[in-house]
């Protein structure tokens, strides 16, 4: 079964700084998506990459999927308090349900 | 597009108690998702419909769990004689078959199980 890794598990950064939130699978990747949850709520979708080498923007968010489609990444510019959360990447192997991985934590420092 | 609801947001039992929660998805979404998240865990798939056909449990669903969407609307997920394992966030998603696969979840806001 396929499995996602995300790396760091918890990251702490100052207000303004840049940061990558990292996601590696098990096996080749035929879909990718980012979601992104406040504490004790539910997930919210960012993104969703299709295609190895594709990137997708969304406001200060950027994520990248990897041209060997086992590898996503997630980018942040000039972070800001309201990007505090927990990113999840989730990938859908078999076409009928999305599998996470478990989060990075993201804490933005004022 | 109202969104994903689920109801209760929290809810406190004591253990061997049987709890019941709902969920009225996106009205036009056949699939309707379970998901169970943990404190530092990302959401685990649970068991999922396409309109009342229940199409795929997950191992994690054990006998004492068991969720119906009787008429392809809105679904409940019942848990019966609670252990404090199943303490947890359960998450409620939907969506809309498609054409092909790759179609985005949309989740409602959770509901918080905490079973002492």
């Amino acid at each position: 079964s396929q499995e996602l890794e995300q790396s760091p598990q918890s990251l702490i950064v100052q207000e303004g700084k840049n940061l990558t939130i990292n996601c590696t699978s098990s096996k080749t990747l035929y879909g990718l998506y980012w979601y992104k949850q406040k504490y004790g709520e539910g997930l919210i979708f960012l993104m969703m990459l299709q295609k190895g080498g594709e990137e997708k923007s969304h406001e200060k968010i950027t994520a990248k999927l990897d041209e060997k489609k086992q590898q996503s990444s997630l980018h942040i510019t000039a972070s800001q308090p309201s990007h505090a959360g927990i990113y999840l990447c989730g990938a859908d192997p078999r076409g009928d349900k999305i599998i996470f991985g478990k989060g990075t934590r993201l804490h933005i420092l004022p | 597009d109202t969104g994903v609801s689920q109801d209760p947001r929290h809810k406190i039992t004591k253990r061997g108690q049987n709890v019941t929660f709902r969920c009225d998805p996106i009205s036009e979404h056949n699939r309707l998702y379970w998901y169970r998240q943990t404190l530092g865990q990302g959401p685990e798939f649970l068991t999922y419909f396409q309109n009342e056909a229940q199409l795929e449990k997950s191992r994690l669903l054990s006998d004492r769990f068991s969720a119906e969407r009787p008429k392809g609307s809105f679904s409940t997920l019942e848990i019966q004689r609670t252990e404090q394992g199943d303490s947890a966030m359960y998450l409620c998603a939907s969506s809309s078959t498609g054409a092909g696969a790759n179609e985005k979840l949309f989740f409602g806001s959770g509901t918080q199980l905490s079973v002492l």
